[in-house]
């Protein structure tokens, strides 16, 4: 079956340890995006990638750091410096810069 | 920048009815998309529909349908013959064209469905 993974599902990390979370897609899609969700709101983009080896900065890209070496994986860094990492993260993807974008189960990051 | 805006956190409708969520944008362009995602309690975000601004006529996907004024930046959703396996946060959002397939979302609508 085709889709998109993230693992895991729940993530508890303590108070300035880094937390790398994991997206995988069989899709073949070009594009992938990570996004971050506070209770009560919407969704936040924190960085995006259109191509291998290439990814922009979403709106809050602060405190976060993402790679993209191959197509299927886009995985994202929580870094110390993010200063409320406790969110629930979404990573998706699209065929190409313009098409509907697919999403993820999500993962739980809970720092304490 | 683009903001997007849905007034009404929480609604509720009687299994069978028929209920409207609202949402409003704001934006300087007139190439863009709307979209309408839903996110049951798996917290999987489902696209539910989705309206290309040049085009005039209203989006329907079975039960579900939109209003879209364009003048007015106001894009609604309605749920016809609403069904317990419709109870969901529903967030509306916007994407402009050419800007890398970047979505702003709003901040979301909870709706219960009463049996």
């Amino acid at each position: 079956d085709g889709g998109i993974t993230q693992s895991p599902k729940y993530l508890f990390r303590k108070e300035g340890q880094n937390v790398t979370l994991s997206c995988e897609q069989n899709l073949n899609h070009d594009a992938m995006y990570w996004y971050r969700q506070d209770p009560g709101q919407g969704l936040r983009l924190i960085y995006y990638s259109q191509i291998v080896n290439d990814f922009q900065k979403g709106d809050i890209a602060e405190g976060y750091s993402v790679s993209r070496e191959k197509k299927e994986s886009f995985p994202l860094t929580v870094t110390s410096a993010q200063k409320n990492p406790t969110a629930f993260y979404l990573c998706a993807s699209s065929i190409s810069r313009v098409n509907e974008q697919f999403f993820g189960p999500g993962t739980r990051l809970t720092v304490l | 920048a683009q903001t997007v805006t849905q007034s009404q956190p929480e609604m509720s409708v009687q299994e069978a009815e028929t209920v409207t969520l609202s949402c409003t944008y704001d934006t300087s362009e007139s190439d863009y998309y709307l979209f309408w995602y839903k996110q049951p309690p798996s917290r999987q975000m489902i696209l539910v529909i989705r309206q290309e601004a040049y085009k005039q006529q209203n989006a329907t996907e079975n039960r579900f349908s939109v209003n879209f004024q364009k003048a007015a930046k106001s894009f609604s959703l309605k749920i016809s013959d609403s069904q317990l396996g419709d109870a969901a946060m529903y967030f509306c959002a916007y994407r402009r064209n050419n800007a890398g397939n970047m979505l702003t979302f709003g901040g979301g609508t909870r709706l219960m469905v009463k049996p």
